[in-house]
């Protein structure tokens, strides 16, 4: 069974303080990892997939990174607009034909002006 | 703008009753999962069709159901509904089982 989990569970930083957040994953056959920004009450928004150890992709102030066992999503110099949930996601070997997504509980993040 | 659309954005149903919720796909996007997120957790995978036929289910019991149709949109029908099933559902389209874009959600309420 995939599984996913998210560290930390909330994150608070100042303007300007770059950070990362974790996720650990555990799956059969790795067909993907994906990156979501989520804010209150609306749908996940998609930000990176990552498909082997190595690879990297950036977006503005965010750069995500992925190894065997786990992926970093680092921020750099946040700004308050940048504060939402972060959920990362795996697309595993064993869910057949189903690409069927395993999320984690995701990190909230609050950047403070 | 994911080119993905829900309706309704809010329900309130009492214990027992029967819902239907509504997607709407991007073109040509032939597969479409659901999702249910409950407060404060990731969302968590219900089922998902391609081509209309359900090609994916998660933990979740039969009053859960689907049904997809040619024109890109879809259906997710809960029967008998349980306080517990009190959460935001979300739909995702994907064209060829590549990545999924999310939809804005429908929240419901089981009193």
């Amino acid at each position: 069974e995939d599984q996913v989990t998210q560290s930390p569970e909330a994150l608070r930083l100042q303007e300007g303080e770059s950070s990362s957040l974790n996720c650990s994953y555990t799956v059969s056959g790795l067909r993907g990892l994906f990156w979501y920004r989520q804010d209150p009450g609306k749908g996940p928004e998609f930000l990176f997939t990552l498909y082997s150890a190595g690879e990297e992709k950036e977006k503005e102030r965010l750069k995500a990174t992925l190894t065997k066992k786990e992926s970093f999503l680092h921020i750099t110099a946040p700004k308050p607009e940048d504060s939402a949930t972060y959920l990362c996601a795996v697309q595993g070997g064993s869910s057949g034909s189903a690409r069927q997504l395993t999320f984690g509980s995701g990190t909230q993040l609050t950047v403070l002006p | 703008e994911t080119g993905v659309t829900q309706s309704p954005t809010h329900l309130i149903k009492t214990r027992g009753q029967q819902v239907t919720l509504r997607c709407s796909s991007q073109s040509g996007h032939n597969t479409v999962s659901w999702y249910q997120q409950a407060l404060g957790q990731g969302p968590q995978f219900i089922f998902q069709y391609y081509r209309e036929e359900e090609n994916g289910r998660g933990n979740f019991p039969p009053r859960f159901s689907g049904l997809q149709f040619p024109n890109y949109s879809s259906e997710l029908n809960v029967n008998a509904l349980e306080l517990d099933d009190s959460a935001l559902y979300l739909c995702a389209s994907t064209l060829n089982q590549q990545t999924q874009y999310f939809g804005p959600g429908t929240r419901l309420l089981v009193l």
